[in-house]
């Protein structure tokens, strides 16, 4: 299957500082990304919706200054968490859609434990 | 490699039980996730396990062994809703998610 990479897969930052998480597709070019935030045993929380070339769709309650969205190529998504608060660690994951072949499928990274101090 | 196995589609009956299976090969073993997504939805957390056993949660139970590297997600009394993609992930040793492909769970009348 498709395989969709995440980087880094942990940083601790301190707080007020920013932070860029990068999400790629590997094999496969994405016109859409997702970015998700995972709560402790709870749902995965969409973020926005990230489409080359265009501005993010963010979910309502999402600070769009505070959580940036480029989406600058078909394979590369990022999330800059801007002036980054205790609150803001948590566990971002994204995922890359795929529908090469008449398929319309998701495609998750492997996630970011993000930890502010 | 890390490694996530379920079987892609699987269709059962209303009202009838059907068993998703999940087997895992990774580097590390922090737990295992079950999710439901429906299309053009975000996934829904259904369960964690981190220990050997079965833990019940209304119709919907989840089953790991660590010594086999495999999960089962059981659905009871299948409704129309259920219809959707089940998917299992792993978190390795270094809480990174590993993903399986999904299982597309088609309910028949």
């Amino acid at each position: 299957g498709a395989v969709v990479s995440q980087h880094p897969s942990r940083v601790i930052c301190k707080s007020g500082t920013s932070v860029k998480i990068e999400c790629r597709s590997l094999d496969f070019q994405a016109t859409t990304m997702f970015w998700y935030r995972q709560f402790p045993k709870q749902s995965l929380m969409l973020m926005a919706t990230s489409n080359e070339g265009s501005k993010a769709t963010y979910e309502q309650g999402v600070e769009k200054d505070k959580f940036l969205i480029n989406h600058a190529s078909l394979t590369l998504s990022t999330l800059t968490v801007t002036s980054a608060h205790p609150e803001d660690s948590s566990f971002y994951i994204c995922s890359a859609r795929d529908v090469r072949g008449g398929i319309d499928e998701q495609f998750f990274g492997p996630g970011t434990r993000l930890t502010v101090l | 490699g890390q490694n996530i196995d379920q079987p892609t589609e699987m269709t059962a009956t209303e009202g009838a039980i059907v068993q998703i299976n999940c087997t895992y090969q990774t580097s590390g073993f922090n737990g295992l996730f079950w999710y439901q997504q429906h299309a053009g939805e975000a996934p829904t957390f259904l369960s964690y396990n981190v220990l050997d056993g079965l833990e019940e949660k209304g119709r919907f139970s989840s089953f790991l062994s660590r010594s086999k590297g495999y999960s089962y997600l059981l659905l009871k009394e299948l409704q129309m809703k259920d219809s959707a993609s089940y998917l299992c992930a792993v978190w390795d040793s270094n809480y990174q998610l590993i993903w399986g492909a999904g299982t597309k769970l088609i309910i028949k009348p």
